[in-house]
């Protein structure tokens, strides 16, 4: 019930396209969902993250997808660019929790 | 602003020797987490400190341990290395065990 199920594992989209990772949750106790990047030989970096009181929320090119009923939320990445090409992870958890249960990770190629 | 240190950056080790891993926390945070991240695979929750004392762990053995310091930086130690901890060691700080939670670089250790 703490995992956190993430796909697609790897993704290739065009430079300009749209790039779509999604999650899934079973625990309703879960009440923050961030994304994190990571390149090469790096420690994740927050992206941005959702409560569930909101359907969506949007960081510039960056867009979280929410929804509650079917416990499921996903990263939309607009105007995809080369240098968007990381490994993504979901995570959730919920307050009083201390731990991120991540996922498995997305590796995302933006061919030029 | 000083980001989430980590050092050192790599370590090899042979199985049964013990490893020392050091971390100090954003300016302004006072909550250590620490996880493990196998190749490929999603950022593992070893254990949180606050206020130096441990809050809360994962499934991990007790040969995992850690200390907070008074200035809110953090060691982990590993005894009786395995194989199987060969890993990416990420250290994440926070204010107040709050979720929004900012990573380092981590430390590589390899277990021959």
């Amino acid at each position: 019930q703490q995992q956190v199920k993430q796909s697609p594992q790897s993704l290739i989209v065009q430079k300009g396209g749209i790039s779509i990772i999604n999650c899934a949750y079973e625990n309703t106790a879960f009440d923050y969902f961030p994304w994190y990047q990571q390149f090469p030989g790096k420690g994740p970096a927050l992206l941005i993250a959702i409560r569930p009181d909101v359907s969506e929320k949007k960081e510039g090119r960056f867009t979280i997808s929410f929804n509650k009923s079917a416990k499921q939320f996903s990263l939309h990445i607009m105007d995809s660019q080369p240098g968007d090409s990381a490994t993504y992870f979901c995570a959730a958890s919920y307050q009083g929790a201390q731990k991120l249960v991540f996922g498995q990770g997305t590796r995302l190629t933006i061919n030029p | 602003e000083t980001g989430v240190t980590q050092s050192p950056t790599h370590l090899i080790k042979t199985r049964g020797q013990q490893v020392t891993l050091r971390c100090s926390s954003q300016s302004g945070h006072n909550t250590v987490s620490w996880y493990q991240q196998a190749l490929g695979q999603g950022p593992q929750f070893i254990f949180q400190y606050y206020r130096e004392e441990e809050n809360g762990r994962g499934n991990f053995p007790p040969r995992f341990s850690g200390l907070q310091f008074p200035n809110y930086s953090s060691e982990l130690n590993v005894n009786a290395l395995e194989l199987d901890d060969s890993a990416l060691y990420l250290c994440a700080s926070s204010f107040r065990r709050g979720l929004e939670q900012f990573f380092g670089p981590g430390t590589r250790l390899t277990v021959l």
